[in-house]
């Protein structure tokens, strides 16, 4: 059974710093895997999809990297914005065709 | 293309009533999956439908919730006889295919009073 976990559970750092997400999974027979930004009562919204024959993906300042005979994934996130402060998500797609979550990083960005 | 339209975005149904969720894919997207998310708590699979197939339901509650996508029109969630428990936000997602990434709605909250 696929297990996503994701390290920390919440993170506070001060603006303009760099951060690193992680995120582990335990069945790494996967079609891909996939970060997601939630706000407070809101939806989600896709930051980067990387499939499993890819190692990373880049989009502006996010940099996301995976790593599937280990299991893992980072989100790097570059020169950090409170804009930035909200909850991560990762979550892969098994082979069954279900997206399984990890609970999040809550990400608060210190102004 | 307007993304994953989810309607209502709040709702508030008595114990005992009814709770129907709509939600249209994207277009030209035929697999829709269904989420719920409680309170502090991570995102839950309940089911996945293709056009008028309920590909796995796996994840949802075997009694009082159905789901279906018909050949025309949106997918519903539909809770009967709510209870305090199914107070949550509900997300839908569609795709085009297999492994190609999902696109979510902005979800509908249900609370149960």
């Amino acid at each position: 059974k696929q297990e996503v976990t994701q390290i920390p559970a919440a993170l506070s750092v001060p603006e303009g710093e760099n951060l690193v997400l992680n995120c582990s999974f335990t069945d790494s027979a996967i079609y891909n895997l996939q970060w997601f930004r939630q706000d407070p009562g809101k939806g989600l919204t896709s930051l980067l999809l990387i499939q499993s024959s890819q190692r990373e993906q880049t989009s502006g300042r996010l940099n996301a990297s995976l790593d599937k005979s280990s299991g893992r994934s980072t989100l790097y996130i570059a020169a950090s914005q409170p804009g930035d402060s909200a909850t991560y998500l990762c979550a892969v797609e098994n082979r069954d065709d279900k997206i399984i979550f990890g609970k999040g990083t809550r990400l608060h960005i210190l102004p | 293309n307007a993304g994953v339209m989810q309607n209502p975005r709040h709702l508030v149904r008595r114990r005992g009533q009814e709770a129907r969720l709509r939600c249209s894919p994207m277009k030209g997207h035929s697999h829709v999956y269904w989420y719920r998310q409680l309170p502090e708590e991570g995102l839950k699979f309940m089911v996945y439908l293709q056009k008028e197939n309920i590909i796995d339901e796996s994840g949802m509650p075997k009694e009082r919730f159905s789901a279906e996508f018909p050949k025309e029109g949106p997918s519903i969630l539909r809770i009967q006889q709510v209870v305090r428990g199914d107070s949550a936000a509900y997300f839908c997602a569609s795709s085009p295919r297999d492994n190609y990434g999902y696109t979510f709605g902005s979800g509908t909250r249900l609370t149960v009073v």
